[in-house]
């Protein structure tokens, strides 16, 4: 059975800071995985995704993310948070022999401060 | 066009209303989903059509009843809805259904509440 866990459910940082939001995966095949920010009372849209490409995925935004298989780890990074990335963060994996399934996490909740 | 537009965006009813929520997609996307969002909560999916045909029903209740009369449209039709009910109702659509790494673009959603 595939999964994905989301490390964090807040993360909170300081506009021009970095920005971390892990992401750990549980899959017996290649994955597809997906990160998707959801702003309050908003859509799902979709920031990146990994198949099994190149390993370092860069989205929109200025988000990357970097698919590693010996930590099963997809963690989205980036350089400097603005005020606007304050949002929710999903991260998905695709199901194996399904995939119109998508696999949420549980989310993670980025508060930017001034 | 890239988006996925839903109307309508809030909806209010009681419990012995029906109505129906609409999806509409021009993408050429010949898969279609609906999916149930609880607050502080992931997407919960609840129904996919592949080219127009139910391809997947997450064991949902029988008052809410899925159609897609073409491969741009997709509507909920809702009866008899309880207040547990209430939610964001997001609409997606994917390039085709059953391959990998085709991510689902998401409407805005509408925000029902169940009187």
């Amino acid at each position: 059975a595939q999964s994905v866990t989301q490390l964090d459910s807040h993360v909170s940082v300081s506009e021009g800071t970095p920005v971390l939001l892990r992401c750990n995966y549980s899959s017996s095949y290649s994955p597809s995985l997906f990160w998707y920010v959801q702003h309050p009372n908003k859509g799902l849209q979709l920031l990146l995704k990994y198949t099994s490409a190149a390993t370092l995925v860069k989205g929109i935004n200025g988000f990357e993310a970097e698919f590693k298989k010996s930590e099963t780890s997809f963690h989205l990074t980036k350089p400097s948070a603005h005020m606007s990335d304050a949002a929710e963060y999903f991260c998905v994996v695709s199901g194996f022999y399904n995939t119109d399934k998508l696999i949420f996490g549980t989310g993670t909740r980025l508060q930017v401060f001034p | 066009d890239t988006e996925v537009t839903q109307t309508p965006k809030h909806l209010v009813m009681g419990m012995t209303n029906k109505k129906s929520l609409k999806c509409e997609q021009h993408m050429g996307h010949r898969a279609m989903y609906w999916y149930k969002q609880k607050a502080k909560k992931p997407p919960e999916l609840m129904f996919v059509y592949s080219y127009e045909k139910l391809s997947i029903n997450e064991s949902v209740p029988s008052r809410f009843s899925p159609e897609c009369p073409n491969s741009s449209l997709l509507n909920l039709h809702l009866h008899a809805l309880q207040p547990e009910d209430s939610a964001l109702y997001l609409c997606a659509s994917s390039q085709v259904g059953g391959s990998r790494g085709n991510e689902q673009f998401f409407g805005p959603g509408t925000r029902l509440t169940v009187l």
